[in-house]
């Protein structure tokens, strides 16, 4: 029972353009949904969060957007950079549990 | 630290030898999880302290995994009688507990890589 899913395992984008991570989500008690990014031998870390009050919360290259209705949320990055090549995980929480979604593989070719 | 702090970084174990794994939060941080991730594969969630209340340990995989905490402090994961199964890195975050806020983001550690041969 995924609660939490991310359905590319892999991306790929060219350096400067629009990178887009999707993700869905089943539970609609989840409250506070985040993007956390992956290198290898490293925890991951987190990158922006969004409530479920919101649909939109921007930081710097980086924007989340909300669709309650769809349970969907997605990342935006632009422009995006070499330096943005990891593993994205989308995460959701209600009732306290962060639950993660398999990731994504964004790889910025330049 | 400032930071979560995860020992051993790597460990490599026998098939059938049990193994305890380390984790000391963010300092004032009252919630604190557990999560592995095997190669390849997403994070699976294990097991979540909020305080003094009860740990919600659904994720456990098997009656070989336990983890305890004391208070709001350092955490174990105890994993007894290791299969080659269990070969995977194991994640420790920690967040602030807000009450009807819920958590803050989580942070994490930098993972104990585990090996059973």
């Amino acid at each position: 029972d995924q609660q939490v899913k991310q359905n590319s395992p892999s991306l790929s984008v060219q350096e400067g353009r629009i990178s887009i991570l999707n993700c869905d989500y089943t539970n609609s008690m989840f409250d506070y949904f985040l993007w956390y990014k992956k290198y290898p031998a490293e925890g991951p870390t987190f990158l922006i969060s969004i409530s479920s009050i919101k649909d939109k919360n921007e930081d710097g290259r980086f924007t989340v957007f909300l669709n309650k209705s769809a349970k969907h949320l997605s990342l935006h990055i632009v422009p995006s950079q070499p330096g943005d090549s990891a593993v994205y995980f989308c995460a959701s929480q209600g009732a306290q549990k962060l639950v993660f979604g398999q990731g994504t593989r964004l790889t910025i070719n330049p | 630290g400032a930071g979560v702090s995860q020992s051993p970084s790597n460990k490599v174990t026998e098939k059938g030898k049990d193994v305890e794994l380390r984790c000391d939060p963010i300092s004032g941080h009252t919630a604190l999880y557990w999560y592995r991730q095997r190669l390849g594969q997403g994070l699976e969630f294990l097991i979540y302290f909020q305080g003094n209340s009860a740990p919600d340990k659904s994720g456990l995989p098997s009656d070989r995994f336990s983890a305890e905490r004391t208070g709001e402090s350092v955490s174990t994961l105890t994993i007894q009688r290791t299969q080659q199964e269990d070969s995977a890195v194991y994640l420790c975050a920690s967040s602030l507990y807000r009450g009807r806020l819920g958590n803050t983001e989580a942070f994490f550690g930098q993972g104990t890589r585990l090996t059973v041969v």
